[in-house]
């Protein structure tokens, strides 16, 4: 039973171009956080997507950065015209979740991202 | 949004019970209380998880104070690969969202 996946596991882009973040679920998962990690603190939320739906992006910065879970596929964080602060571990997790009880994230291994 | 406060770091001996404390004075009655550990370059790992009563799994035990402000996370029995940094974490659900609020957390050292 496969975990949550993420790839790449490291990714270096140069300032100015695109990085582009996957994450496969858990199998029969339906829900999807993204959560950022800068060296030497704890993870810090950024968004929270069931299939096709934002729920919550409340951690999301306003410009550059952009989310997505398809009906099909992997959900993808995106960051355009990426900087140097955006260096960091990208985390997901993926739970399943019925109404009125709590499910555990799953995290995956993580995205390094690298902006040289 | 509630906080969390656990100690920088803490040191344990291998074989000897590890406790982590955990301050959590803003917590309202909906907040469950989670303990995730991370290994260097992994992700979280989830260790346990409670609301008002105290819990046992096979890794650890969590016992939540009464006025559910604090709570500590109890290694029974510490061994080198405990040996990670340690998070106590609320999750709120308001208006539908589910998300998870981390600390800075407690980094764990066992000594041989």
């Amino acid at each position: 039973n496969a975990g949550v996946m993420q790839n790449p596991r490291h990714l270096v882009r140069r300032r100015g171009q695109e990085a582009r973040l996957r994450c496969s679920p858990m199998k029969g998962h339906s829900h999807v956080y993204w959560y950022r990690q800068l060296p030497e603190e704890g993870l810090k939320f950024m968004v929270y997507l069931q299939k096709e739906n934002i729920i919550d992006e409340s951690g999301m910065p306003k410009e550059r950065f952009s989310a997505e879970f398809p009906k099909e596929g992997p959900s993808i964080l995106r960051i355009q015209q990426v900087v140097r602060g955006d260096s960091a571990a990208y985390f997901c997790a993926s739970s399943s979740r019925l109404a009125g009880k709590t499910y555990e994230q799953y995290f995956g291994p993580g995205t390094r991202l690298t902006v040289t | 949004d509630a906080k969390t406060t656990q100690p920088n770091s803490m040191e344990s001996n291998e074989e000897e019970p590890v406790h982590l404390p955990c301050n959590h004075s803003t917590i309202s009655g909906t907040d469950y209380i989670h303990w995730y550990r991370q290994l260097p370059s992994q992700g979280p790992e989830y260790v346990i998880h409670g609301l008002t009563s105290n819990v046992n799994n096979r890794m650890a035990s969590l016992a939540i104070a009464e006025d559910r402000k604090s709570s500590t996370l109890i290694l029974h029995r510490a061994t080198l690969r405990d040996a990670a940094v340690y998070y106590c974490i609320l999750s709120q659900t308001t208006s539908g969202t589910y998300k998870y609020i981390f600390g800075t957390g407690t980094r764990l050292k066992v000594l041989a």
